[in-house]
């Protein structure tokens, strides 16, 4: 069965400072890599995503993750930090299989960003 | 991008009562759907895998005669916690994959907080 480990529970950072929240997985097959966000009493929204190709993927807000297979790393970086950044992030996998895993995300435990000014 | 609504965004019930909560896909058929629970400061744990016209696949420990699901057409599933306790209280959040697209993303609701006094 596959995990996902977010190693810091909460990672305070004043503003315009860069920030990397880590996310380790196991799994003895492929996955495929997600970032979410989650403001208080939200749904999730996708940060994003790798699915193949290029192992550094961006998102639209300046966020950017890479996918290190060998250290089966997907950490979450942003160069400069916002107050709106503050939110709850996870990370995320899905296997690469068909089936009964088709969207079947298994999350970490989540990380909460707090933006400081 | 798609669109996932779930309905009430919040609730409170008495105990005992029954409370059916409501994830629609607006844009895009789902022939599957995710019932998430997520416990205050922890991640968000799978309790069901829907499919559309077929029983739901619950994860281990979740009761299913608690949790009803049914996803009886492409655009809707429902959640019912039955004869509800204090204990079920909690934010319960779906999620949609497209019908025909595999391995990518789910789509998210907003999430319902319940609360059972």
């Amino acid at each position: 069965a596959q995990s996902v480990t977010q190693l810091d529970s909460q990672v305070p950072v004043f503003e315009e400072a860069p920030v990397e929240l880590r996310c380790n997985y196991s799994s003895s097959v492929s996955v495929y890599l997600f970032w979410y966000v989650q403001y208080p009493n939200q749904g999730l929204q996708l940060l994003l995503k790798y699915l193949s190709g290029s192992t550094l993927v961006e998102s639209i807000n300046g966020f950017e993750a890479e996918f290190n297979k060998s250290q089966t790393s997907f950490h979450l970086r942003k160069p400069s930090v916002h107050i709106s950044d503050t939110a709850e992030y996870f990370c995320a996998v899905i296997l690469n299989a068909g089936g009964t895993s088709y969207g079947k995300l298994t999350f970490g435990q989540g990380t909460i960003l707090t933006v400081h000014p | 991008g798609a669109v996932v609504s779930q309905h009430p965004s919040r609730v409170i019930c008495k105990s005992g009562t029954s409370v059916k909560i409501e994830c629609r896909s607006l844009d895009f058929q789902a022939t599957t759907m995710f019932w998430y629970r997520q416990f205050p400061k922890q991640s968000l744990m799978l309790m069901a895998t829907s499919n559309e016209g077929s029983k739901a696949t619950y994860e281990q420990g979740v009761e299913k005669d608690k949790f009803l699901i049914n996803h009886a057409s492409l655009t809707l599933s429902t959640l019912t916690v039955t004869s509800a306790h204090p204990e079920d209280s909690s934010f319960y959040i779906c999620s949609a994959s497209r019908a025909g697209v595999m391995n990518t993303e789910a789509f998210f609701g907003q999430g319902t907080r319940l609360t059972v006094v």
